[in-house]
């Protein structure tokens, strides 16, 4: 049973490119939730999905951050013209719902650099 | 969004030595979570607490959910070396699926 995948575990970018994080939940898992951490700090919320819908994204930039889950295939984290305060890890993260009793469970992250 | 307070911040102790961690909400949970992250990887989950008052041991790790439903703890029994990480705990609330995340405790242990 394959965790949750996410892709490009590394990406580097120009400033003012476009970067497009992928995560694939776990089997079974019908939520996914995007994280970004910055070195030496704690894991800050983006945006949590469901299939075809953005549940809550309270936590996303305004501007230049979507993300979307589509009816098939991943999750995308899309981050359009890139600045240097972009850079950080991206952590995606899937649960099985069900509230109050969900575990949540983490992919090894997008280490993404912007130059 | 909300922040747990997580504390201690770090510690750095003997090989052989137990461990104490807390963290605490201003909000009910229903659920707590507690995750180790090593460096370049992501939160790998370590215990999964659901009951007010529950205590779940995983190996040479113990955790509670405390009684009040805003705090949990983490104790680390004899830790070793590769017990080194940042530690983390996780909450969720009864309205949404939204998860809460402490904001960190560096271990690190002397051998």
């Amino acid at each position: 049973n394959a965790g949750v995948m996410q892709n490009p575990r590394h990406l580097v970018r120009r400033r003012g490119q476009e970067a497009r994080l992928r995560c694939s939940p776990m089997k079974g898992h019908s939520h996914v939730y995007w994280y970004r951490q910055l070195p030496e700090e704690g894991l800050k919320f983006m945006v949590y999905l469901q299939k075809e819908n953005i549940i809550d994204e309270s936590g996303m930039p305004k501007e230049r951050f979507s993300a979307e889950f589509p009816k098939e295939g991943p999750s995308i984290l899309r981050i359009q013209q890139v600045v240097r305060g972009d850079s950080a890890a991206y952590f995606c993260a899937s649960s099985p719902s069900v509230i109050g009793s969900g575990e949540l469970f983490f992919g090894e992250g997008s280490r993404l650099t912007v130059l | 969004g909300q922040q747990l307070n997580q504390s201690p911040q770090s510690m750095f102790i003997q090989e052989g030595e137990d461990v104490s961690m807390n963290c605490t909400s201003s909000s009910i949970f229903n659920t707590w979570l507690w995750y180790k992250q090593e460096p370049g990887e992501g939160p790998v989950l370590l215990i999964a607490l659901y009951k007010a008052g529950e205590l779940t041991s995983n190996g040479r790790l113990t955790a509670q959910f405390g009684i009040t439903r805003k705090d949990s703890f983490l104790n680390i029994s004899a830790s070793i070396p590769s017990d080194v990480g940042i530690y983390f705990c996780a909450g969720q609330g009864n309205t949404g699926n939204q998860f809460y995340f402490g904001t960190g405790t560096s271990l690190t242990v002397i051998p």
